[in-house]
Formats: structure tokens, C-alpha cells, sequence
């Protein structure tokens, strides 16, 4: 069935060092891909998003790129800050009626 | 634009009890999700309405759960007779209606059943 499968956490990393969290994806079809981060206390808000193979999804410093030959959208930062410190959430949908599937998150702790 | 809203934001109920959240959409949004999330899970999706009309629900969804967007605007989730097992931050969300569209998440309702 459909699915994301993302690293597990928690993710402790010191300020300004480089960040990858992983995610790989099963699907029928041909999904689009999503990251979603959600701040302590807040809810689920979009980071980025790519649609098609190939396409880099970008958002304050956050990258991914839709790997369709590895079935991968890894998400990169080059120097990550405390304030980025959060759940990550890689997700993706299909075409039928635009339904979630969610992996099952990263805790990134960054430390001054 | 005042994004996804959700009420209540926290519920404590005693198990056996019934309890119904309301969630607000984005204005313009003919779609409408509903999700559940346990702790150190991502989002599990539950039922979806395009406008008024209920398109699908998960077999996450048992015969206690009903929801319903009687007019196409707001909707309502209704958890009958809960059980334990019941206690989650149900989330909703919203969206257009076009091809992998992104949707806007409200900020839940955490439910705890004693």
C-alpha cells in the first residue's frame, strides 16, 4: 500500500551544522510530495512541497528534491538554527481525491 | 484570511460519554479532511467531504465516529460511547479543489478519555 517511511528521532544537532532527514515512499501512481513542520504547540504548517520527479520543493532554507528513481525526498538544511527545532513530517498525496499519508515524523532538537 | 479553526482545543470526557469538535475551514476550501494523530505518530486519515458530501472514510473510522458538513462550510466530528483507546488530537483540514492540492491544518483538539 501507499506509505512514508522517515528516519526516526530524535535529531540533536548544534546550531548552524548541516541537517538531512530522510524519507523514502511507496505509491500507486504518482504521488506528490510534502514536508510539514509543526512547532511545539502549534499545528501542522506546510515547508514545502514538489510535485513531479525531479522538482526541488524550497522554503527558508530547507531543500528537497523528488527522487522518483530512489523513491526518496530527503530534507536538507545547510546550517540550521535553534527556532528551527520541531516535528518534520514528510507526507505525500495522490491524485484520486488529494488524501495524506504521513510518515511518522522527526523530533529535531537544536542546541545554542 | 483566518486559516483552519477548531473547537474545542482540549476535551476531557469520561469513557462511555459522546463528543462532538467542530472545525472551521478556510472560506474558499470545498475540501475538508479529517485526521487523527497519537502521540509520536504522524496523521492518520479518517473521512474527506468535497462541499457537502462525505467521499471517503478510512476503516480507521468505526461505526461510533460519524461526521457531516451538512452545508459545505463547517463540519462536525462526533465520537459516540468513547473509549480510551479514543484519546488523540483529531486534526482538520482544508483544501481546494484541484490536483495535489496542499491542505492547511487547524491547530486540533486534543481529546483525553478518562
Amino acid at each position: 500500500g501507499d506509505s512514508v517511511t522517515q528516519m526516526e528521532g530524535p535529531v540533536t544537532l548544534s546550531e548552524e551544522a548541516f541537517l538531512t532527514i530522510n524519507c523514502t515512499y511507496t505509491a500507486t501512481g504518482y504521488p506528490s510530495l510534502f514536508w510539514y513542520v509543526q512547532y511545539p504547540g502549534e499545528g501542522l504548517q506546510l515547508l514545502l512541497k514538489a510535485t513531479k520527479a525531479d522538482d526541488k520543493g524550497s522554503n527558508k532554507g530547507f531543500e528537497a528534491t523528488y527522487r522518483k528513481e530512489t523513491t526518496s525526498f530527503h530534507l536538507e538544511k545547510g546550517s540550521v538554527q535553534v527556532s528551527d527545532s520541531a516535528v518534520y513530517f514528510c507526507a505525500l498525496s495522490l491524485y484520486n481525491f488529494n488524501k495524506f499519508y504521513f510518515g511518522s515524523g522527526t523530533k529535531l532538537n537544536v542546541k545554542p | 484570511d483566518t486559516g483552519v479553526s477548531q473547537d474545542p482545543r482540549h476535551k476531557i470526557t469520561k469513557r462511555g460519554q459522546n463528543v462532538t469538535f467542530r472545525c472551521d475551514p478556510i472560506s474558499e476550501h470545498n475540501r475538508l479532511y479529517w485526521y487523527r494523530q497519537t502521540l509520536g505518530q504522524g496523521p492518520e486519515f479518517l473521512t474527506y467531504f468535497q462541499n457537502e458530501a462525505q467521499l471517503e472514510k478510512s476503516r480507521l473510522l468505526s461505526d461510533r465516529f460519524s461526521a457531516e458538513r451538512p452545508k459545505g462550510s463547517f463540519s462536525t466530528l462526533e465520537i459516540q460511547r468513547t473509549e480510551q483507546g479514543d484519546s488523540a488530537m483529531y486534526l482538520c483540514a482544508s483544501s481546494l479543489e484541484l490536483p495535489q492540492e496542499t491542505q492547511y491544518f487547524g491547530p486540533g483538539t486534543r481529546l483525553l478519555v478518562l
